[in-house]
């Protein structure tokens, strides 16, 4: 079965500092990659995806995400970090028709 | 709506009732998710419905729970016999198509409290 991990419960990032969410990942065939971000008292909301083509992929709020094959990796990542960017971030794969989520990880941004 | 919406908002209710969680998902999708929230966890997927398919009912921890849809419209989730390891929030998403290339659209969740 297809999963991702994210090793990291909690990251602490000063504001401005680049940040950087891991994402490690655990498939059979190509695999679609996701990033959803959870808000306090509110849905999840879709940053960005990966499928196929540039292994940098751009999405929502200025985040990124480097595919990385060789270490199966799918890290988040935001050159300066916002108070406001404090959330908990969760990394995704597809399964068949599923999505399959990380138990997240909650940033949080120092001011 | 613009968006995936779920009701209640907020349940709580006594152990050994049943309750039911609505969701309406955006118009025109055919792929709806259940999924389940604990207290600092992640993601826990429930069930599946897309079009008139049969659902993945894979992830259903036991059951007393249950879920409908007709066709691409709303869909209920069912627990039977609440227990306090209900307890939760509980989260829908639909997504346009059946490929997972698609974007999934979550709803607010629903907070069950199971006292």
């Amino acid at each position: 079965a297809q999963s991702v991990a994210q090793p990291e419960d909690q990251v602490n990032v000063a504001e401005g500092n680049p940040l950087t969410v891991k994402c490690t990942y655990s498939v059979s065939g190509n695999p679609y990659l996701f990033w959803y971000v959870q808000y306090p008292n509110r849905g999840l909301q879709f940053l960005l995806k990966y499928i196929t083509g540039d292994n940098l992929v751009k999405g929502s709020y200025g985040f990124e995400a480097e595919f990385n094959k060789s270490q199966t990796s799918f890290h988040l990542k935001k050159p300066s970090a916002l108070v406001s960017d404090s959330a908990l971030y969760f990394c995704a794969v597809r399964d068949d028709d599923k999505i399959i989520f990380g138990k997240g990880t909650r940033l949080h941004i120092l001011p | 709506g613009a968006g995936v919406s779920q009701s209640p908002s907020n349940k709580v209710t006594e152990k050994g009732k049943d309750v039911e969680l609505r969701c309406d998902p955006i118009s025109g999708h055919t792929a709806l998710y259940w999924y389940r929230q604990r207290l600092g966890q992640g993601l826990e997927f429930l069930i599946y419905f897309q079009g008139n398919s049969a659902p993945d009912k894979s992830g259903l921890p036991s059951d007393r729970f249950s879920a409908e849809r007709t066709g691409e419209s709303v869909s209920t989730l069912t627990i039977q016999r609440t227990q306090q390891e209900d307890s939760a929030v509980y989260l829908c998403a639909s997504r346009k198509t059946r490929s997972s290339t698609d974007t999934q659209y979550f709803g607010p969740g629903t907070r069950l409290t199971v006292l």
